[in-house]
């Protein structure tokens, strides 16, 4: 249980274009919702945090006028970034709190970006 | 500031032998670690977890050990196999808050 579904898997796009990147929690209601970024041979870093019905966090340094996160529902949260360059080509992944303490944290499959 | 740290980046083990994987936290306000295993272009996959009430945590050839006082935990894996090959990483946590990754170790089991 507690699957977080992500998509799209990889995309390419040109830059100037926007991209959004959907995570659905299949099988549970994820209140809360965090998008990580992981560069090649990095750690995942976080970006943002959402909440279902409230504005998203960001974390110091993430521009939230370009990572537009949406967290209508309990069940889907999304990222769009817009104006893509080629600097945001990354591997993008969201997470969420299982429930109960114990159970730890599902992630998304992760969607590769690419901006071109 | 860095409040996870895996200070290898990469780790070599012979096939049947025990991997060792470190990592120091700076953070004593984090309350819950676990450990990722990670393929490339894929998300993370769970290995296991430990409570700061705790100080091991097994599961099957998955050992967690956590050390409060020096700040530092470590997945034990025995015995080790080539499936095991994949990048670890050690998260921090406090009350479902956000994860703080470490670096990552890229474990190579030699056949």
């Amino acid at each position: 249980g507690a699957v977080v579904s992500q998509h799209p898997s990889w995309v390419i796009c040109k830059s100037g274009t926007s991209v959004k990147i959907e995570c659905r929690s299949l099988d549970f209601q994820a209140t809360t919702m965090f998008w990580y970024r992981q560069f090649p041979k990095q750690s995942l870093m976080l970006m943002a945090t959402s909440n279902e019905g409230s504005k998203a966090t960001y974390e110091q340094g993430v521009e939230k006028d370009k990572f537009l996160i949406n967290h209508a529902s309990l069940t889907l949260s999304t990222l769009t970034v817009t104006s893509a360059h080629p600097e945001d080509s990354s591997f993008y992944i969201c997470s969420a709190p299982k429930q109960g303490r114990e159970n730890g944290y599902t992630f998304g499959s992760g969607t590769r970006l690419t901006v071109v | 500031d860095q409040q996870v740290k895996q200070n290898s980046p990469s780790l070599s083990v012979q096939e049947g032998r025990i991997s060792i994987l470190n990592c120091d936290y700076t953070n004593s306000m984090f309350d819950y670690f676990l450990w990722y295993k990670k393929y490339p272009a894929e998300g993370p996959t769970f290995l296991i977890s430990i409570s700061s009430i705790k100080d091991k945590n097994e599961d099957g050839r998955f050992t967690v050990f956590l050390n409060k006082s020096a700040k530092h935990l470590s997945l034990h894996i025995v015995p080790s196999q080539p499936g095991d090959s994949a990048v670890y990483f050690c998260a921090a946590s406090r009350v479902l808050r956000q994860l703080t990754f470490g670096s990552g170790t890229q474990l190579t089991v030699l056949p």
